[in-house]
């Protein structure tokens, strides 16, 4: 059964600094692995998609790699800003034959950039 | 374009009480899904929705958990004689379809209270 593990649960930074969010996954035959923000009260907005045949994804001052064989991703955030405050899921399509992408999500990292 | 919308946005209900909470996917998307996220936890997947074929049903958690989708348009999702663990965030997400390599777009999310 494939797990998902995120660290760390949360973090607090001051404005400007580069921060690097974990995702590792315990079935490497993965289709995809997804980056999504969630704010409060809303859903999930998909930030990053890496092919399992890519190694990284790159959007604004978003960075996402995939080292399938170990089971790891990370979020690279370049740069923070109060506005990236939210709680980062990483979800991995599921490896098993069901014949469409089923997401198997982390508990999330919950990123606060204080001003 | 319009993106994927719910209702309620929020519902409180008593135990035993049946409720059933709606899902507009993305006109076009013959992709439907939908996931629950309990406090603290990640988003468990419950059912997925692919045009007019039978639904994926493997992530119901009881008999008591059933969801409807009328062609490539509306679903809803139908708790019966709810309990107090069904308290959550449901989530619904589609997707033009449901091969690997298509994004989910997540609606906003019904969190349901039940007392």
């Amino acid at each position: 059964k494939q797990e998902v593990t995120q660290i760390p649960a949360a973090l607090s930074v001051p404005e400007g600094e580069n921060l690097v969010l974990n995702c590792s996954f315990t079935d490497s035959a993965i289709y995809n692995l997804q980056w999504f923000r969630q704010d409060p009260g809303k859903g999930l907005t998909s930030l990053l998609l890496i092919q399992s045949s890519q190694r990284e994804q790159t959007s604004g001052r978003l960075n996402a790699s995939l080292d399938k064989s170990s089971g790891r991703s990370t979020l690279y955030i370049a740069a923070s800003q109060p506005g990236d405050s939210a709680t980062y899921l990483c979800a991995v399509s599921s490896s098993q034959n069901t014949g469409f992408q089923k997401l198997v999500f982390g508990t999330g990292t919950r990123l606060l950039v204080s001003p | 374009g319009a993106g994927v919308s719910q209702s309620p946005s929020n519902k409180v209900t008593e135990k035993g009480k049946d409720v059933e909470l709606r899902c507009d996917p993305i006109s076009g998307h013959t992709a439907l899904y939908w996931y629950r996220q309990r406090l603290g936890q990640g988003l468990e997947f419950l059912i997925y929705f692919q045009g007019n074929s039978a639904p994926d049903k493997s992530g119901l958690p009881s008999d008591r958990f059933s969801a409807e989708r009328t062609g490539e348009s509306v679903s809803t999702l139908t708790i019966q004689r709810t309990q107090q663990e069904d308290s959550a965030v449901y989530l619904c997400a589609s997707s033009l379809a449901g091969v690997t390599s298509y994004e989910q777009y997540f609606g906003p999310g019904t969190r349901l209270t039940v007392t």
